[in-house]
């Protein structure tokens, strides 16, 4: 249903990195900024990354946000046991078919 | 940083209408980007719809045009999402969300359909 795909699962050892995906199309990450929203278990999802690589307050260095094309990454570094949550990314999309704000189908990121 | 504050749990019959209210304090009310996300249970993020009230009309996702209605009340820097023919599938949880990137979130209402 969504328009923006991540992998559905990734897992590391603390201290490691991962690399989260977020793929769409020129309606949407390829002519918008791309967001990612950090979702622990039971709460309320939270801002992590706006205008594709601009921390927001409170969010660790280890946090960082790319984008290339229709394509856009998030990179966790020196994974910690607190980061085991559920990320999504999200953008403006121009095709009013799926409607104006679309997120990615989400990604839960274990740590070992 | 804006506070949102979401009415309670609500539990409706399939058929029915639900109104979820949503308190902002902090910040200027009338030039907000104010959203409506849902998460049905186990699953990801929907985005609903959404309204900047100093323009006064919302603007929906496709899939809830004609079911869904978002306003809002200067006066009390409350803004409304109401939900009508529900059906099973409309049980989850609906969050109100501030900011044209989404900077801050309600704590969420849970809605529950049944039959």
């Amino acid at each position: 249903q969504s328009v923006l795909t991540q992998p559905p699962s990734m897992s590391a050892d603390p201290g490691q990195k991962v690399t989260i995906s977020c793929s769409g199309s020129s309606s949407n990450i390829g002519n918008n900024h791309v967001s990612w929203y950090q979702q622990l278990p039971g709460k309320a999802p939270r801002l992590l990354i706006y205008d594709t690589n601009y921390r927001a307050s409170g969010t660790p260095d280890r946090f960082s946000g790319s984008k290339s094309g229709t394509s856009a990454t998030l990179v966790i570094t020196r994974l910690q046991a607190g980061d085991e949550a559920d990320y999504y990314c999200g953008t403006w999309d121009r095709s009013l078919s799926v409607g104006l704000y679309v997120f990615g189908t989400g990604t839960t990121v274990s740590v070992l | 940083q804006v506070l949102l504050e979401q009415s309670g749990a609500e539990l409706k019959k399939t058929g029915s209408s639900v109104k979820v209210s949503c308190k902002a304090s902090g910040g200027t009310f009338r030039t907000y980007s104010i959203n409506w996300v849902r998460q049905a249970p186990g699953q990801g993020l929907e985005w609903m719809g959404g309204i900047i009230p100093v323009f006064g009309t919302g603007k929906y996702a496709q899939k809830f045009q004609g079911r869904v209605t978002i306003t809002a009340d200067e006066s009390t820097s409350t803004a409304y999402m109401g939900l009508s023919s529900l059906r099973l599938e409309d049980t989850a949880v609906y969050f109100c969300v501030v900011g044209l990137t989404f900077d801050d979130w309600g704590q969420g209402t849970q809605v529950t359909v049944s039959s």
